[in-house]
């Protein structure tokens, strides 16, 4: 089963704009990572946030989480129409203690 | 460093073929992974290993068989290829536990 639930599914926005998405969990974990996945692609680690964290900046990425909640998000500044991908939340620990749970992503567009 | 590599690129099957989708890494890393992904699904677990000689279950492990020799490589065999196999796999690597997880660039598989 799926640990982490990424919202919404899609999202369209312009070039310029900031797009936000969100995450959600159900059970404890020891950190949450976001990773991108352009068309075709591998994915590629963004930013990996602990779980005694509640805040992490990296360039125009902003990661906030809330465990009493037990939901992140990821919060992308002036968009750009290269930031067109898929993002996938994951975390750590509900199989084996080296493995992450991903969810199902979130497929940004961003038009020029 | 090459990082994580897959081959092949492609691949087309046919029902109860056999196969084996490699996987090497370059960069030391105790923790090997792979995944498969389908449409609106995210990534799944299928297996993953610990270090040379260790490896253990996934989500969804029917089907395929791992080894690992090797702290390098991580073979994922396909025993008797059914449709339901057709997907994009990935292979990742990470150093220690619940960090960054290094991917491959993927095998995209049909089975007919």
């Amino acid at each position: 089963s799926q640990q982490g639930e990424e919202d919404p599914q899609a999202l369209s926005i312009q070039e310029g704009e900031n797009a936000t998405m969100n995450c959600s969990y159900k059970t404890s974990i020891n950190n949450l990572q976001w990773y991108r996945q352009n068309s075709g692609r591998g994915l590629v680690h963004l930013i990996l946030i602990r779980s005694n964290e509640r805040e992490k900046h990296s360039g125009r990425l902003r990661v906030t989480l809330d465990t009493s909640k037990k939901s992140s998000s990821l919060l992308i500044t002036a968009s750009r129409a290269a930031d067109t991908a898929s993002y996938f939340c994951a975390t750590d620990g509900i199989i084996g203690y080296s493995t992450l749970t991903f969810g199902k992503g979130t497929m940004l567009l961003v038009s020029p | 460093n090459a990082g994580v590599t897959q081959t092949p690129k492609f691949q087309v099957l046919k029902t109860g073929q056999s196969m084996t989708l490699q996987c090497a890494q370059d960069m030391n890393h105790e923790y090997m992974s792979w995944y498969r992904q389908d449409p609106g699904m995210g990534l799944r677990l299928i297996h993953y290993s610990v270090g040379a000689g260790i490896t253990d279950q996934g989500e969804v492990p029917n089907g395929y068989n791992v080894s690992r020799s090797t702290t390098e490589d991580f073979p994922l065999r396909l025993l008797s290829a059914a449709p339901s196999q057709t997907s994009v796999y990935f292979c990742a690597s990470s150093l220690s536990p619940g960090v960054t997880q290094y991917f491959g660039p993927g095998t995209r598989l049909l089975v007919l």
